[in-house]
């Protein structure tokens, strides 16, 4: 596609559900980034892969989240018995090679956890 | 750890007015990239300048240009001629080299006033 699709745009759901957010790069991407923006702060980063190998999962918050990117393409971020905690807008990026040259974000997922 | 820090929450100037958002950083590389990106209401994240570490000379891009002081570690923003269209939210951010991350700064919402 021409950028970084995420769906859904927005997510509602009642906490203690399991939700997954869904990321489709730029074809041919190398790297895919998961960040998470709380309202009014600047994205945190979460996570990143490197074709399907996940990189670094330092910045998940605890063992309810987890990513996977299985073809080295579309990537999922699942979050299990989700908490109010965890509204948020996620973000998903993704960068041509490895490097920081050029990075697109996409629209983000809106989650709200009621 | 590496942080960015945007000292200015908020800033407000008339139409065709110069404004400067300041961003200072913390890192022990050597070799890094330094973005602004923009938010605006729609929330979408567009990449409004990039400048790497090594070089000496700062980036510009149109109306758009930064400042950028390797020794002190600050980086600020200038936008030349405001626009309303430059209303949105600011972010500052630096990559991570080797952990290929980003960290982002707080933030700065800046309004253009017609």
């Amino acid at each position: 596609g021409a950028g970084v699709s995420q769906s859904p745009r927005y997510k509602v759901t009642k906490r203690g559900q399991d939700v997954a957010l869904r990321c489709d790069p730029i074809s041919g991407h190398v790297s895919l980034y998961w960040y998470r923006q709380a309202l009014g702060q600047g994205p945190e980063f979460l996570t990143y892969f490197n074709y399907e190998a996940q990189q670094d999962k330092s910045g998940l918050p605890n063992d309810r989240f987890s990513a996977e990117r299985p073809e080295g393409s579309i990537s999922t971020l699942t979050i299990q018995r989700t908490e109010q905690r965890d509204s948020a807008m996620y973000r998903c990026a993704s960068s041509p090679h490895t490097g920081f040259e050029k990075l697109f974000f996409g629209s983000g997922t809106q989650l709200s956890v009621l | 750890a590496q942080t960015v820090t945007q000292s200015q929450p908020e800033m407000s100037v008339q139409e065709a007015e110069t404004v400067t958002l300041s961003c200072t950083y913390d890192t022990s590389e050597n070799n890094y990239y330094l973005f602004w990106y923009k938010q605006p209401p729609s929330r979408q994240m567009i990449l409004v300048i990039r400048q790497e570490a090594y070089k000496q000379q700062n980036a510009t891009e149109n109306r758009f240009s930064v400042n950028f002081q390797k020794a002190a570690k600050s980086f600020s923003l200038k936008i030349s001629d405001s626009q309303l269209g430059d209303t949105a939210m600011y972010f500052c951010a630096a990559s991570i080299q080797g952990a290929q991350k980003l960290v982002f700064g707080q933030g700065t919402r800046l309004t253009i006033n017609p």
